[in-house]
């Protein structure tokens, strides 16, 4: 079955320090992964997704298709970049079901 | 700018009550998804729609209904509400993938918080 995982429930870093969010998913065929952030009482968005390959914020995100994983990685966090974090997969191709992890909470601390 | 609209921020309802939640986009999205939200458990799919009248069970349809008369608005029913549905309501909308504008991304409402005493 499909499935994403986010094995951290909350990730804490100092303001500066490199911060990796971790995301394996399980899908058969080709996938369609994204990242979606939601900052303090603002609604959830689009951070990055993986076949545009950009850049946002700071934030990249490769997808290792050996390992399954789609891990979100910044070289220096910021303050502002506390905020919940969603990784999630959209399946079949052409098709339009998006499914989500459980999300992981980076506090960046000062 | 995508807006995607939901009518309630917070209800409050007792066990047993009919409740909707209502939920219009004004971007001609084709696809409209109800999520649910709970804390440790990410975003859980509850229903999604691709057309008028067409509705697909997504992972937690049970206690829900869903409808969709008019391409903009997507309605959640809970026809009986238990206190288990207690939670954080997300409605999301994206345009069909055969479109051109169509990038795979969901835009969410700002969610409707439900409690059930």
């Amino acid at each position: 079955a499909q499935r994403v995982t986010q094995p951290e429930k909350l990730l804490s870093v100092f303001k500066g320090a490199p911060v990796e969010l971790k995301c394996n998913y399980s899908y058969s065929g080709s996938p369609e992964l994204f990242w979606y952030v939601q900052y303090s009482r603002q609604r959830l968005q689009l951070l990055l997704r993986h076949i545009s390959r950009e850049s946002i914020k700071g934030f990249t995100a490769d997808l290792n298709k050996g390992e399954t994983s789609f891990h979100l990685k910044k070289p220096f966090a910021q303050e502002e970049d506390s905020a919940m974090y969603y990784c999630a997969l959209s399946y079949p191709p052409g098709g339009f079901k998006t499914i989500f992890g459980a999300g992981t909470r980076l506090f960046v601390k000062a | 700018d995508v807006k995607v609209t939901q009518s309630s921020r917070y209800l409050v309802k007792r066990t047993g009550e009919k409740v909707f939640l209502e939920c219009v986009q004004d971007m001609d999205h084709e696809n409209m998804f109800w999520y649910r939200q709970d804390p440790g458990l990410g975003l859980r799919l509850i229903y999604f729609s691709y057309d008028v009248k067409m509705k697909e069970k997504g992972d937690i349809p049970e206690g829900y209904s869903v409808s969709r008369e008019k391409k903009e608005r997507f309605s959640l029913i809970l026809e009986s509400a238990s206190t288990n549905q207690t939670s954080m309501y997300l409605c999301a909308s994206s345009f069909f993938r055969g479109r051109v504008q169509n990038t795979g991304e969901l835009f969410f409402g700002e969610g409707s918080r439900l409690t059930v005493l």
